[in-house]
């Protein structure tokens, strides 16, 4: 089946900065990479997600991109502001299925 | 429109009982997934739901764990004789699968868990 590798567990930035979190992933059929924030105490929501026909999606200063070559996903933010400390968790899902692997998550502390 | 929803938000039993976890997907979702997660860590799967059948239930920890799905929406996760180590937030997602693949998955506000 497949698995789901993140990096790093936990990263911290000074705000202003740029955070990046990457997954890896093994089964080449999966085609749904979908990244979710999770703030203490609450459920996860979804901030982006990209398919696999696509190399990289924008949304403000959130970015995911893709190599399909290589097996690997990166969130990409900019500008941190403290309100983006959260847990951030990848994931893959596999065309014929809608079975999701997660990744272990990031802590990401964004210091004012 | 509602999202998904979970009921109780919060259950605090005595170890060796029998509980059971409720979850309302969102209307028309036909995918829904159980997960666990403990104090500060991941989201492991336990169950997933297509329809009415689970095609997938690799991730229940034990034979105490149960799920079933009736009328393709509301899920029941039953946990029986609980033990210590089964403390955790249950959540609940829900997903619309469409010919493309997979699409986003809605989480609920999951079921906090405590064994005492």
């Amino acid at each position: 089946g497949e698995n789901v590798e993140q990096h790093p567990s936990t990263l911290s930035v000074q705000e202003g900065d740029s955070a990046v979190i990457k997954c890896t992933y093994s089964d080449s059929a999966s085609n749904y990479f979908p990244w979710y924030k999770q703030e203490l105490g609450k459920r996860p929501q979804l901030i982006i997600d990209i398919r696999s026909n696509v190399g990289e999606k924008k949304d403000q200063r959130i970015a995911v991109t893709l190599n399909k070559t290589a097996k690997h996903f990166s969130l990409h933010i900019t500008e941190t502001q403290p309100e983006d400390s959260a847990v951030y968790f990848c994931a893959a899902s596999l065309f014929t299925f809608n079975k999701f692997y997660f990744g272990s998550g990031t802590k990401l502390n964004v210091k004012p | 429109g509602a999202g998904v929803s979970q009921s109780p938000s919060n259950k605090v039993t005595e170890k060796g009982k029998d509980v059971e976890l409720r979850c309302d997907p969102i209307s028309g979702h036909t995918a829904l997934y159980w997960y666990r997660q403990s104090l500060g860590q991941g989201l492991e799967f336990l169950i997933y739901f297509q329809g009415n059948s689970a095609p997938d239930k690799s991730g229940l920890p034990s034979d105490r764990f149960s799920a079933e799905r009736t009328g393709g929406s509301v899920s029941t996760l039953t946990i029986q004789r609980t033990q210590q180590e089964d403390s955790a937030v249950y959540l609940c997602a829900s997903s619309l699968k469409t010919s493309g693949g997979a699409n986003e998955q809605f989480f609920g506000p999951g079921t906090r868990l405590t064994v005492l």
